[in-house]
């Protein structure tokens, strides 16, 4: 059973820095792997999809990396602004299915 | 238009209540799918709709009926819930039901008295 984690749960720092989000999952045998952005009592605005077969996707301030051998992502966010602030979901889509399995979430918090 | 839409946003039923949570989407998918998602808890899987037939029920509870009338609508019939049933349920969207891309409407908000 695919499980996906998701390093560190909480993370508090200020403006203008640069940060890592993790993630992490132990069955390499994935479709995609998405990154989410969740505000509280909202839905989930995707943020970048990376394919199995790509290394890394980036959209702005925002970059994206797989490592599927590994069973590793991370999502980097250059210099961290308050409206970033929001809980970053992972999940990846398991082959053969399509089901989502979620980590459960990194709580970023950019102070001004 | 890559929107998935969902009505009400938020909505406050007692125990005794019947009401319906109704999902859109107007991109020709085939799959649609319900997640229900409690505070501070990542989304859980509660059904999977593929051509309008149920491919999976994740041992949902039968308070939760779940219906797909045609290709773009999807809803969420709720009958004598429980205050645990509390949470915000989403609505998802995929071309076909297998690997690929999920769109996800905003939510509705379910508090249940």
């Amino acid at each position: 059973k695919q499980e996906v984690t998701q390093i560190p749960a909480a993370l508090s720092v200020p403006e203008g820095e640069n940060l890592v989000l993790n993630c992490s999952f132990t069955d390499s045998a994935i479709y995609n792997l998405q990154w989410f952005r969740q505000d509280p009592g909202k839905g989930l605005t995707s943020l970048l999809l990376i394919q199995s077969s790509q290394r890394e996707q980036t959209s702005g301030r925002l970059n994206a990396s797989l490592d599927k051998s590994s069973g590793r992502s991370t999502l980097y966010i250059a210099a961290s602004q308050p409206g970033d602030s929001a809980t970053y979901l992972c999940a990846v889509t398991n082959s053969g299915y399509s089901t989502l399995t979620f980590g459960k979430g990194t709580m970023l918090l950019v102070s001004p | 238009d890559t929107e998935v839409t969902q009505t009400p946003k938020h909505l406050v039923m007692g125990m005794t209540n019947k009401k319906s949570l109704k999902c859109e989407q107007h991109m020709g998918h085939r799959a649609m799918y319900w997640y229900k998602q409690k505070a501070k808890k990542p989304p859980e899987l509660m059904f999977v709709y593929s051509y309008e037939k149920l491919s999976i029920n994740e041992s949902v509870p039968s308070r939760f009926s779940p219906e797909c009338p045609n290709s773009s609508l999807l809803n969420l019939h709720l009958h004598a819930l429980q205050p645990e049933d509390s949470a915000l349920y989403l609505c998802a969207s995929s071309q076909e039901w297998e690997p690929d891309t999920q769109y996800f409407g905003p939510g509705t908000r379910l508090t249940v008295l």
